[in-house]
């Protein structure tokens, strides 16, 4: 069975960091991109950012308001992604969800023809 | 950043109805665009790729078309199971970006 499985979540106080895994089983962890998706409770889908293959040599995008802060990694030889957040706001609080896409075919319209997403792992950020 | 925009914002229908989403993005993404359904408590999932392209598995009652800056999402023949969030995604140009979201209800 193709899964994802994200940990690492909890209670944070602003200011503090938090690091966030994705654990992937079933699925050629080598060849895809993995992404990283956030949601406010109750609100909409916030893309995050991405960390591609080593194949395009890790290479990472994020969106702009977070870039400086969040950081994308992956090691291949656990299947897991990471997402380390420093100088958490109350803002930050969400869930955060992991996604995979096939990394041959990033920049084509068929980027999305295979999707794997995570469960997710909720971040609270709160003194 | 391309902003996605959704409409309605909430709608509801009964079942047997059929239905359509409009997903209008900023600026161009071609063909670059996604659905995604999300129950409450789950995580999305994708039903659409690449505008008009269905995930395996999904049923052939979902359809998508549309292309550049307008594209819509279309269920025929509602289920209450069809209860939902639905959401457009472009992953044209970074940041990839989400449409608002449009809660489904079925009466």
């Amino acid at each position: 069975e193709v899964q994802l499985v994200e940990s690492g979540g909890g209670l944070v106080q602003p200011g503090g960091s938090l690091k966030l895994s994705c654990e992937a089983s079933g699925l050629n962890f080598n060849g895809f991109a993995l992404h990283w998706v956030r949601q406010v409770s109750g609100k909409g889908l916030e893309w995050v950012g991405r960390i591609r293959s080593t194949s395009h040599n890790y290479a990472t995008t994020y969106t702009a308001s977070l870039k400086g802060r969040f950081t994308i990694s992956r090691d291949d030889s656990k299947n897991t992604a990471y997402l380390q957040m420093n100088g958490l706001k109350t803002d930050d609080t969400a869930v955060y969800y992991c996604s995979a896409y096939e990394d041959e075919w990033s920049g084509t319209t068929y980027y999305y023809q295979t999707a794997v997403w995570g469960t997710g792992t909720t971040v609270t950020v709160s003194s | 950043d391309i902003q996605m925009t959704q409409s309605p914002s909430s709608l509801s229908a009964s079942v047997g109805d059929r239905v359509t989403i409009t997903c209008r993005a900023s600026q161009g993404v071609s063909t670059y665009l996604a659905w995604f359904q999300q129950k409450p408590g789950k995580a999305p999932k994708s039903l659409i790729y690449a505008v008009s392209n269905l995930q395996s598995g999904v049923p052939s009652k979902f359809s998508g078309s549309g292309s550049g800056t307008h594209f819509t999402l279309t269920i025929n023949s509602l289920q209450p199971e069809d209860s939902a969030t639905y959401y457009c995604h472009q992953y044209h140009t970074f940041p990839y970006t989400f449409g608002q979201g449009t809660k489904l209800e079925i009466k």
